[in-house]
């Protein structure tokens, strides 16, 4: 099974900063690479899928890059709906594994 | 609009069954793979099956392997999960999801289409 690593496992941000969410595969998947939001009590949401491509309805200010095993989400510009917590997911292969997600919370 | 509607959740003891239902609405189950993942509480997410479109394809994480049968019946637009064998480690929000696959500039497989989720708590 591939093995997904989130870092860090939270951060603490203020509207309006830039953040940045790594996620590593243990073997290579490609571009097979995905990012969700999941807000409280909430089911998650697909964000950017294969990498780097918005989920339509995605505000601009996400964004994805990466290849092979090491991939980043990026928010730029914080607003208040953003905090939450994001998951990355490879759909390389079965098991489609998650990372262990990363909650960004309020400074 | 895509709605999914998991129900079949509830309260019950360890080595109890249970069956979920997944209700598709606004586009035909026969067109997609469909998928079972779970959430314990406080945790995160854990991919629990999978299902291909015609049912001819089937694999499990080793958590539930031998124990969870997934199923579907297209005309019915309806996906189940037969869980057998409960255990405490079971407790958990499942949720039902939806695949899609799609050519662009190479091939990409998402989920795009979660249900609310349903809560199953196993506990003596």
């Amino acid at each position: 099974d591939i093995q997904m690593t989130q870092s860090p496992s939270s951060l603490s941000a203020s509207v309006g900063d830039g953040v940045t969410i790594a996620c590593r595969a243990s073997q290579t998947i490609g571009h097979y690479l995905n990012w969700y939001q999941q807000k409280l009590g909430k089911a998650p949401k697909l964000l950017i899928y294969a990498t780097s491509t918005l989920q339509s309805g995605v505000p601009a200010r996400f964004s994805g890059s990466g290849s092979g095993t090491d991939f980043t989400l990026t928010i730029n510009g914080l607003q208040p709906e953003d905090f939450a917590t994001y998951y990355c997911q490879q759909s390389y292969s079965t098991p489609r594994t998650f990372g262990q997600g990363t909650k960004v919370e309020v400074k | 609009q895509v709605q999914l509607v998991e129900s079949g959740g509830g309260v019950l003891q360890p080595g109890r069954s249970l069956r979920l239902s997944c209700e598709v609405s606004g586009f035909g189950l026969s067109g997609y793979a469909m998928h079972w993942v779970r959430q314990a509480p406080g945790k995160g997410l854990e991919w629990v099956a999978v299902i291909s479109f015609n049912g001819s394809n089937i694999f499990y994480g080793d958590s539930v392997k031998g124990r969870f049968v997934i199923s579907r019946d297209n005309s019915k637009n309806t996906m189940y999960l037969q869980m057998n064998s409960l255990r405490r480690e079971d407790t958990a929000v499942y949720y039902c999801v939806r695949e899609v696959g799609s050519w662009g500039t190479f091939y990409t497989r998402q989920f795009d289409s979660w249900g609310q989720g349903t809560q199953v708590t196993v506990s003596s």
